[in-house]
């Protein structure tokens, strides 16, 4: 079965600086890796996803990540983060499941801080 | 918009009562999907459906029940509600063809005392 590990719980930044965001996930012959943000007392909202092709995905909000096959990584990163990117993000695997679906694996989400 | 609604959005309900909760999608995914979030835990994976009366279990499914007998329907039941089932729900669906990623609905918070 696939896991997720997020290996922070909680990043702090300053405003405008940039940030990166951890997840490492077990490895597989081919898997499909996403990120998903949630804001206070909301759902969860589709950051960007890596299904094949280019390693670097760049996402909405000026997010971006980059899939790293042999370290097992798919990190996010934002070079200039603003208060309003507060929030929970999630990193999740596919894991095939019956009748042609794929489930997702979460991570146990980092929440991301922005003061000013 | 993924035209996903879950009833109720906030539910408090008793030890031992049994809860049904409700996702409603309007556009006839065939993959629908039950996680519950907790604190230090992330999303798992409760149950999931792959066709009407087609479901299978997820990583946490002890003391859940679903049904799927209709396409835009989805219900998750606690037969016995325990406090350790407080959580927030979230239903999701995914597209067919090949793409993969999940829409989430608003999500369900349930306390049970």
């Amino acid at each position: 079965a696939q896991s997720v590990t997020q290996l922070d719980s909680q990043v702090p930044v300053f405003e405008e600086a940039p940030v990166e965001l951890r997840c490492n996930y077990s490895s597989s012959v081919s898997v499909y890796l996403f990120w998903y943000v949630q804001y206070p007392n909301q759902g969860l909202q589709l950051l960007l996803k890596y299904l094949s092709g280019s390693t670097l995905v760049k996402g909405i909000n000026g997010f971006e990540a980059e899939f790293n096959k042999s370290q097992t990584s798919f990190h996010l990163r934002k070079p200039s983060v603003h208060i309003s990117d507060t929030a929970e993000y999630f990193c999740a695997v596919s894991d095939q499941g019956k009748g042609g679906s794929e489930k997702l694996v979460f991570g146990k989400g980092t929440k991301l801080t922005v003061n000013p | 918009d993924a035209g996903i609604t879950q009833s109720p959005r906030h539910k408090v309900t008793e030890t031992g009562t049994p809860v049904t909760l409700r996702c409603h999608q309007t556009e006839n995914h065939r993959y629908m999907y039950w996680y519950r979030q907790d604190p230090g835990h992330g999303l798992r994976l409760i149950h999931y459906s792959y066709g009407v009366k087609d479901t299978d279990k997820g990583e946490v499914s002890d003391g859940y029940s679903v049904s799927r007998s209709k396409t835009e329907d989805f219900l998750l039941t606690l037969e016995s509600a325990t406090s350790s089932q407080t959580s927030v729900y979230f239903c999701a669906i995914s597209l067919a063809g090949g793409l993969y990623e999940q829409y989430f609905g608003p999500g369900t918070r349930l306390t049970v005392t």
